[in-house]
């Protein structure tokens, strides 16, 4: 159980384009999506917190009007790179938060987009 | 302000030996404190936390860590190592009272299992 997926695992885009990345919750409701982002041989680092039918809350310093996040369902979260740029490429990781029993407290992570922009 | 310090870039180890990769944390409230793992292009998988009850956790994988509230540590270890467990190791920690549910996380140790 607590499996999370995330689509797609690799993109590669132009300069100025726009990419989504979804992340699902697979069995189990998330109320709460996290959206981390690691560059190479670091740790993550948290872009944003996403609550199901929500805004989501910005860590300071990420931007955004360029990282758009879409909470619409319990099993579903979005972010979308706007206007990507090559600073942008880096690997995109979501988790999950479940909601209750003996899971609860603990983040499922999906298993990363790698975004290379050219 | 909550923060983990993972002190060890590095754990290098002989398949069969036991292994430790080291954690200490700090928060203001009650921490919570997990490991996670993760394997080359790969998201984190989950082996184990720490929320309350017995100091010692047992998580996936044969792997365990000990909770240390004097030490303020959370010391992952296994007692015989594969080299299959290769891989990086995160560290993270939240604090118990704060609602956001953010997951502070360590530099993360690499950890090579030598055969």
């Amino acid at each position: 159980g607590a499996v999370v997926s995330q689509h797609p695992s690799r993109v590669i885009c132009k300069s100025g384009t726009s990419v989504k990345i979804e992340c699902r919750s697979l069995d189990f409701q998330a109320t709460t999506m996290f959206w981390y982002r690691q560059f190479p041989k670091q740790s993550l680092m948290l872009m944003a917190t996403s609550n199901e039918g929500s805004k989501a809350t910005y860590e300071q310093g990420v931007e955004k009007d360029k990282f758009l996040i879409n909470h619409a369902s319990l099993t579903l979260s979005t972010l979308t790179v706007t206007s990507a740029h090559p600073e942008d490429s880096s690997f995109y990781i979501c988790s999950a938060k479940t909601s209750g029993g003996n899971t609860q407290e603990t983040q499922y992570f999906g298993p990363g987009t790698r975004l290379l922009v050219l | 302000a909550q923060s983990v310090a993972q002190p060890e870039d590095q754990v290098n180890v002989a398949e069969g030996n036991p292994l430790t990769v080291k954690c200490t944390y700090s928060v203001s409230g009650n921490p919570y404190l997990f490991w996670y793992v993760q394997y080359p292009n790969r998201g984190l998988q989950f082996l184990l936390k720490y929320i309350t009850g017995d100091n010692l956790v047992k998580g996936s994988y044969g792997f365990e860590a000990e909770f240390n509230k004097s030490q303020t540590s959370f010391h992952l270890k296994k007692p015989s190592a594969l080299v299959s467990d290769s891989a990086l190791y995160f560290c993270a920690v939240r604090d118990g009272s704060d609602s956001s549910y953010k997951l502070i996380f360590g530099s993360g140790t690499r950890l090579l299992v030598r055969p």
